[in-house]
C-alpha cells in the first residue's frame, strides 16, 4: 500500500551542527515530494518540495535529494540554528492523495 | 485573504455525538483535504476532494462523512463521535489535485471526545 517512513523519530543537535532527516516511499510512481515544519501548536508550513524529474534542490540552509531508483529523499539542515527546532514531516504524492511520514521532532541546543 | 479558515478552534464532544467541521478557502483552490493528527502518527488523510461535486476517501476515512458542493467550502461530519477520533484536524488545499503543488493548512481543530 501507500506508506511513507520517516527517520529518525527524534533529532537534537548543537547550533551550528548539520541536521538530516531521511524518508522512504512505497510507490515508484510517486513524483511530488513536500517538506512541512510545524511549530508546536502551529499549522505545517511547507519549507522545500522537489518533483521527480530534479535529483536536488536547494534554498539557502535547506536541501532536499531526490533517490528515485532507491526511493528515498532527505532533508539537510546546514548550519542549525534554536529556531529551527519544531518537527518536520516528509511528503509523497500518490495519484491525488498526499502521504505524510510520521515526523522527526528537531531540536537544536544553543 | 485569509487563506483556509477553520471552525471551530476547539470542541468538546460526549461519545455519540454529531458535529460539523468547517473548512473554507478563499484562493479558488480545487484541491481540499483533511488530516487528523495525533501524537507520533503525523499526519494522516482522512478524505480529499478534487474539485466541487468530486470526494474519495483518504488512509483513514471511517467514521467522517463529507461534501464539497462548492469550490470554497469542504465540511467533515462525525456523525457519531467516539474517544478515538479525539485529535487534532487539519483542513488543507491546493490550487490542483494530481499531487504536484503544496497545500496550504488551516489552523486546525482541536477536538477531544468524552
Amino acid at each position: 500500500g501507500e506508506n511513507v517512513e520517516q527517520h529518525p523519530s527524534t533529532l537534537s543537535v548543537q547550533e551550528g551542527d548539520s541536521a538530516v532527516i531521511k524518508c522512504t516511499y512505497s510507490d515508484s510512481a510517486s513524483n511530488y515530494f513536500p517538506w512541512y515544519k510545524q511549530e508546536l501548536g502551529k499549522r505545517p508550513q511547507l519549507i522545500i518540495d522537489i518533483r521527480s524529474n530534479v535529483g536536488e534542490k536547494k534554498d539557502q540552509r535547506i536541501a532536499v535529494t531526490l533517490n528515485k531508483t532507491a526511493k528515498h529523499f532527505s532533508l539537510h539542515i546546514t548550519e542549525t540554528q534554536p529556531e529551527d527546532s519544531a518537527v518536520y514531516f516528509c511528503a509523497a504524492t500518490f495519484g491525488f492523495k498526499t502521504i505524510f511520514g510520521a515526523g522527526t521532532r528537531l531540536f537544536v541546543k544553543a | 485573504n485569509a487563506g483556509v479558515t477553520q471552525t471551530p478552534k476547539f470542541q468538546v464532544l460526549k461519545t455519540g455525538q454529531s458535529m460539523t467541521l468547517q473548512c473554507a478557502q478563499d484562493m479558488n483552490h480545487e484541491y481540499m483535504s483533511w488530516y487528523r493528527q495525533d501524537p507520533g502518527m503525523g499526519l494522516r488523510l482522512i478524505h480529499y476532494s478534487v474539485g466541487a461535486g468530486i470526494t474519495d476517501q483518504g488512509e483513514v476515512p471511517n467514521g467522517y462523512n463529507v461534501s464539497r458542493s462548492t469550490t470554497e467550502d469542504f465540511p467533515l461530519r462525525l456523525l457519531s463521535a467516539a474517544p478515538s477520533q479525539t485529535s487534532v484536524y487539519f483542513c488543507a488545499s491546493s490550487p490542483t489535485g494530481g499531487g504536484i503543488q503544496p497545500q496550504h493548512f488551516g489552523d486546525g481543530t482541536r477536538l477531544s471526545i468524552l
